[in-house]
Order: structure tokens, then sequence, then C-alpha cells
């Protein structure tokens, strides 16, 4: 059946280096979503595209975070240089445009990322 | 800006009926949906209200007051399997989400 793949599911690595993360959205779905989980915040959204344009990035720290999606099956989520308050579970998220009913958002497993 | 409230923890026996409300506050408002998240798992859509009252989906119903800004999720005859997390959620434009703190339910025997 047909479901939001992300890679990696864990990842570990130091402060400075650079982490990148990548979704692959049910095909036909045109909106994506990133979002970040942790205790303290809970699920926040970190940006959105929609036809592959980004909607809204503004829940992302703009100075190291950055977003693409380079073509319609894969979106990915950058962090340069990454710091221990990165560490996280990330979730992309893909679904539809409200006027094609588009309420219902199916969620990847996440990466579970921590930075030492 | 969006905020929504729910309870941080609920505790029920199984076989149970239990109830997680949530309240909100939008600036413009295109209905209410409800995930479940298990430990370790990611966020499963459950349901979506557009309008007042009751949607039955199986075990589960939610329901909605438009007036009163105020929503729940309704699960009867509670297993074991249903002990998570569940989140309110509130879409905006674009069919952007926010999510409200989430409500840990715990079952027992």
């Amino acid at each position: 059946d047909a479901r939001v793949t992300q890679t990696p599911r864990h990842k570990v690595t130091e402060m400075g280096q650079e982490v990148t993360m990548r979704c692959q959205p049910i095909l036909g779905h045109n909106t994506v979503f990133w979002y970040r989980q942790t205790m303290m915040q809970g699920l926040e959204l970190l940006a959105y595209f929609r036809n592959r344009a980004p909607l809204d990035d503004s829940g992302m720290p703009k100075d190291r975070f950055s977003a693409e999606m380079p073509d319609a099956t894969l979106a990915t989520l950058k962090i340069q240089p990454s710091e221990p308050r990165d560490s996280a579970v990330y979730f992309c998220a893909s679904g539809l445009a409200p006027g094609q009913g588009g309420y219902e958002q199916y969620f990847g497993p996440g990466t579970r990322l921590t930075v030492t | 800006g969006q905020s929504l409230e729910q309870p941080s923890e609920v505790t029920a026996v199984e076989g149970a009926i239990v109830q997680i409300n949530c309240t909100y506050q939008t600036s413009g408002f295109y209905g209410l949906s409800w995930y479940q998240q298990h430990d370790g798992g990611a966020p499963t859509f459950l349901s979506y209200n557009a309008l007042d009252g009751l949607e039955e989906t199986g075990r589960f119903s939610s329901f909605l007051s438009r007036s009163d800004s105020y929503g729940y999720l309704l699960l009867q005859e509670l297993q074991m399997k249903d002990s998570a997390s569940y989140f309110c959620a509130v879409p905006g434009t674009a069919s952007k989400l926010t999510f409200g703190t989430g409500t840990r339910l715990q079952v027992t025997l």
C-alpha cells in the first residue's frame, strides 16, 4: 500500500556536521510537510510545499535549515551546521490540497536525529 | 495565531469509554482533526470534523461544536492497543496543520 518513506530512520552525528534527511511522498500527493517533534515543543511545522513550490518555511531556523523538493518524488531537509538542540524526530507528511479533500495528512516513520 | 488545549494524560480501564477534549482558538476555522501516535511511531489520521456534530468510525467517534470552539474524541470498548497519544489539530490555509500538545492515554487492566 502507498506510504511515505523517510531515510535515514536514525542518525547520530556530531555538532557542526551537516545532516540531510530525505522523504518520498505518496505518489499523487501534491503537498509535502516537514515537522519536528520533541518532548518540550511537541509537533512543530517547519516547512511545507505545494506542487514542489515552498509555501511556508516560517517555522524553520533559516540560518541553518533548508528544505527543498528537487522533484515530485523527493523532499529534503538539511541542517548545516547541526547543533545538539536539533536533536528530535523529524517527520515528513504528504497529502492533497484542500480543494481536493486534503484534510488528511499521511506521515512517514520519521528520522530520529541525535546531535552530540 | 492558533492554539489548542488538551488534557496531558488520561487513564481508563480496558473495555471502558473515554473522552478526550480539545478546545481551540483560531484565526480562521476549517475543521478539527484527530491523530493517534503510539510510542516510537508516527501520527496516524483518525478523523476530521468540518461541521458540528458527531462522526463515528468504528469504536472511535469525534464531535465538534464550532460555536463553543470545542471538540472531543470518544473511544469506546477500550483495548490495550489504544494506549497512545492523541492529538487534535486544526488545518489552516493550504491544509497546514497546527497540533495540540497531545493527550497520553493509558489503558489499564
